[in-house]
């Protein structure tokens, strides 16, 4: 499986955007970018993917680097509901495997 | 949207009995679903691949005695941890494939199972 790289942690205020990178520079051209998140004793929820274009939607954006190799979660303007730890995970379409990563914990000042 | 409905939510059972967990697609069929384990501070790991009408796909270094998974139906799928320990207690999670075949998943809300 294609591995995906992220920081440990971030901070944000409320109220400001949170910028989630992913580094995974061995992407294969059939790999989606899916990012999910997990609130506490809860299980991961859905946020966004996408393959090469950027995407929004009502929860975020996802940037995606012309090459593939990183990717960026948007989250614009963070509430203290937003902090969890979020996955940033490649799936091949056709494998319906999700391998988790130990995720960027987000906490959110008041 | 899709969701997935997971019971229980918390069980605590004595060292040597069986707990069984449910994992139900409430508003769509899934002919697959995934079993994770997730112990504190650590990522989700995933135990098996649940295929209705066939045999369940087992991880490495997961034992498919002590994990039995049943997916009867389209909608149903069933884990159950066999002659518990209390090294088995951990946070139990299920999922299915609900966005069409891209790979977009629903999870479950999750079991805390606690064994004593």
């Amino acid at each position: 499986d294609a591995k995906t790289t992220q920081p440990n942690s971030m901070e944000s205020n409320e109220e400001e955007p949170v910028h989630l990178p992913c580094n995974h520079s061995t992407i294969s051209g059939t790999d989606y970018i899916h990012w999910y998140r997990q609130l506490p004793s809860q299980g991961p929820e859905y946020v966004i993917h996408g393959l090469t274009s950027n995407v929004n939607n009502r929860m975020a954006s996802l940037a995606i680097a012309e090459d593939r190799k990183s990717s960026t979660l948007i989250l614009h303007r963070a509430t203290l509901r937003d902090a969890a730890v979020y996955y940033c995970i490649l799936s091949p379409r056709g494998d319906y495997k999700l391998s988790f990563g130990a995720g960027t914990t987000v906490t959110v000042r008041a | 949207g899709a969701v997935v409905s997971q019971h229980p939510s918390r069980v605590i059972c004595k060292s040597g009995t069986s707990v069984k967990i449910e994992c139900r697609s409430l508003d769509f069929q899934a002919t697959t679903m995934f079993w994770y384990r997730q112990f504190p501070k650590q990522s989700l790991m995933l135990m098996a691949t649940s295929n209705e009408g066939s045999k369940a796909t087992y991880e490495q270094g997961v034992e498919k005695d002590k994990f039995l998974i049943n997916h009867a139906s389209l909608t149903l799928s069933t884990l159950t941890v066999t002659s518990a320990h209390p090294e088995d207690s951990s946070f139990y999670i299920c999922s299915a494939p609900s966005r069409g075949d891209w790979g977009g998943y629903t999870f479950g809300s999750g079991t805390r199972l606690t064994v004593v």
